[in-house]
């Protein structure tokens, strides 16, 4: 079993749509969660960055972290055409003092108008 | 914030030939990481500094692979032979040490190795 499972996808939905996307980790001692939005091509980039469990929005986005069932989940809102990219999961803990994430697989979303 | 800067943006060679990725970190960030990204393997660490010194080389493939960190704005990733099934993107990214802090990723180096 991998530390960190996300569902590949490709999720397709129609634009307006409420999307989720979702992970499962088994290491709870992962403290900060992360969501990274990758376009084709383009290098992953900070979506949304959470410490423990909660909620945390920004926007149409809301990050949610449910330590208890080792789950977290991006919600996105009003979906559009330009959310369509590859999300990924990330989440870390103190080790040596240091902080190192371990990624999931990404989940390709398809936005179609 | 120019942000974290990746060349070349691709690379084409043929096997046997040696291969050198660079990357400037953001300026003030004291950790720099190496990826690796597959369709098969999804983002893979290669390896990460810490203030300019190795800290955890273990996703290293084969001692074909090795990585240096000259200063603070400069790493490179070096593959000698390269080989086929080293075709991938190779992605830098870098990180402030305050706590969980996260990383910012550069765009990448696509390498296709003939």
């Amino acid at each position: 079993q991998k530390e960190v499972e996300q569902d590949p996808g490709p999720l397709s939905v129609p634009e307006g749509a409420i999307v989720s996307l979702n992970c499962t980790y088994s290491n709870s001692a992962f403290q900060y969660f992360m969501w990274y939005r990758q376009y084709s091509r383009k290098g992953p980039e900070l979506l949304m960055y959470t410490y423990s469990s909660g909620n945390k929005e920004d926007g149409r986005f809301t990050a949610q972290v449910d330590k208890s069932s080792k789950y977290i989940s991006l919600f996105i809102r009003d979906s559009q055409p330009s959310d369509s990219a590859t999300y990924l999961c990330a989440m870390s803990f103190a080790s040596g003092g240091s902080y190192i994430p371990t990624f999931g697989r990404g989940t390709s979303l398809i936005v179609h108008p | 914030d120019a942000g974290v800067i990746q060349s070349p943006r691709h690379e084409v060679t043929e096997m046997g030939q040696e291969v050198t990725l660079r990357c400037k970190p953001i300026s003030g960030h004291d950790y720099l990481f190496w990826y690796r990204q597959t369709m098969m393997r999804g983002l893979e660490l290669l390896i990460y500094f810490n203030n300019n010194v190795p800290i955890d080389d273990s996703g290293m493939p084969e001692d074909r692979f090795s990585a240096k960190m000259p200063n603070a704005s400069f790493s490179t990733l070096k593959i000698q032979p390269s080989e086929p099934r080293d075709s991938a993107v190779y992605f830098c990214a870098s990180s402030q040490s305050t706590s969980g802090q996260p990383q910012h990723f550069g765009d990448g180096t696509r390498l296709s190795i003939l």
